[in-house]
């Protein structure tokens, strides 16, 4: 199975700020199969992209997603207090999907 | 409003079994796959199993396989886990999840809704 490394860990940014986050694959996504979700404290996963760089429903453009092959990158720009959140990848180019194990995301 | 509403977690001795339900909403549930994903206190996301659209084709986490069925009452909308043998490890807030099938692979997909989860705790 494909496995997701998450880095780093934890980011702490200020508002306004840039946060990128990375997601590294143990062996290539294919058709950059990639999803990004955050979740904050108490809540469900909400999708934020899918393919890689398609923002789902409701997103606001701040949040994109880039990457092929096996490293791919979630990037929030002009960080705003409420994304404070764990996100998450998930690659769903073979079976079982699998997910990293999630970046903290913290707004000073 | 597409939602996605999950029962039937609770307390259960280790060796024990539950269904968990997950009522759908708002949106053509025999259309869609459906997943269960679960998260363990203080940890990561974990795929569970998956169903397809009229239920002829499951998958399974190894943790799981052998124990856990998923099915799908489509004219009920609804979505069922029976887990059986639960073992503490399975200890979770389970989501069941829509996959929107579309630039999916046969087998596997993102997931565009969630539910709000069910707590499971296998503990004597």
């Amino acid at each position: 199975e494909i496995v997701l490394t998450q880095s780093p860990g934890t980011l702490s940014l200020s508002p306004g700020e840039t946060a990128t986050l990375s997601c590294r694959a143990s062996q290539s996504v294919s058709s950059s199969y990639l999803a990004w979700y955050q979740q904050k404290p108490g809540q469900a996963p909400r999708l934020l992209i899918y393919g890689a760089s398609t923002r789902a429903s409701g997103i606001p453009d701040r949040f994109s997603g880039g990457g092929s092959g096996t490293d791919f990158t979630l990037t929030i720009s002009r960080l705003e207090p409420e994304d404070s959140a764990v996100y998450y990848c998930q690659q769903y180019g073979s079976t079982p999907t699998t997910f990293g194990q999630g970046t903290r995301l913290e707004i000073k | 409003e597409v939602q996605l509403v999950e029962s039937g977690g609770g307390l259960v001795q280790p060796g024990g079994s539950l269904r968990l339900s997950c009522a759908a909403s708002g949106f053509t549930f025999s259309s869609y796959w459906m997943y269960w994903v679960r998260q363990a206190p203080g940890k990561g996301l974990v795929w569970v199993s998956r169903i397809n659209s009229d239920g002829s084709s499951t998958g399974y986490a190894d943790s799981v396989k052998g124990r856990f069925t998923i099915s799908r009452d489509n004219a009920k909308n609804t979505l069922f886990l029976q887990m059986n043998s639960l073992r503490a490890e399975d200890t979770a807030v389970y989501y069941c999840a829509r996959a929107p099938k579309k630039n999916c692979t046969s087998t596997s997909c993102y997931m565009d809704v969630w539910g709000t989860g069910t707590t499971v705790t296998v503990s004597s």
